[in-house]
């Protein structure tokens, strides 16, 4: 299987908890980003790096969260110090961009369903 | 900023009926557009892009043309199936100052097809 993977797909934890989320991207793919999408709504941007370098982040990552993409290839989300507010879908979607217009598609992930008690 | 108005579900059609589903949209740049689907139980799909003025987008018997002068890009389908229940999401891809290129959503629209 050539897609984006992510692990684990379901996710329960008490608040106050740390959680990560592993997300490995098409192989060929530069760019990679983070969303999260809540019940009824449409996924909403969080992150974004282009090979190892993290460069934007949405306002909705508060300092409890963190993304890396160690050597350009998987990334990691880790929450630390959960919140009930913070239970969502956690989807990683990676994409293969020059510095033109985004002609292509994003490819995403299946997600990760985090509940936080 | 940039932001994606869709037309509020759940929306509930016959088999074989034709389906519009309404997608209005705000950028800075000159975005290109897209329609994703979620299937139950799976996760987000490409449908079909456009990515240029007049560009008509089409997959499995779905179209939607880019509107500049109306900011538009309905979703259409002339016989839908009862395989076409799903969410479908509008979303435009917009180069931001970082050149990220992110994807904004609308809330999505929830389709059911009866028999």
């Amino acid at each position: 299987d050539t897609g984006v993977s992510q692990d684990p797909r379901h996710k329960i934890t008490k608040r106050g908890q740390n959680v990560t989320f592993r997300c490995d991207p098409i192989s060929e793919h530069n760019r990679l980003y983070w969303y999260r999408q809540t019940l009824g709504q449409g996924p909403e941007f969080l992150t974004y790096f282009q090979n190892e370098a993290q460069l934007e982040k949405s306002r909705l990552l508060s300092d409890r969260f963190s993304a890396e993409r160690p050597k350009g290839s998987f990334s990691t989300l880790e929450i630390q110090r959960t919140e009930q507010g913070d239970s969502a879908m956690y989807l990683c979607a990676s994409f293969r961009g020059d510095s033109g217009r985004a002609l292509g598609e994003q490819f995403f992930g299946p997600g990760t369903r985090l509940t936080v008690l | 900023g940039n932001s994606v108005t869709q037309m509020e579900g759940p929306v509930t059609l016959s088999e074989e009926a034709f389906l519009t589903i309404n997608c209005t949209y705000t950028a800075t740049g000159y975005p290109s557009l897209f329609w994703y689907v979620q299937y139950p139980g799976e996760g987000l799909q490409l449908l079909l892009k456009a990515t240029k003025a007049d560009d008509k987008g089409s997959n499995k018997g779905f179209e939607a043309t880019y509107r500049k002068e109306t900011t538009s890009f309905h979703l259409e389908k002339g016989s839908v199936q009862v395989s076409d229940s799903a969410v479908y999401f509008c979303a435009l891809s917009d180069r931001s100052g970082a050149g990220s290129y992110q994807l904004t959503f609308g809330k999505g629209t929830k389709l059911s097809v009866i028999p």
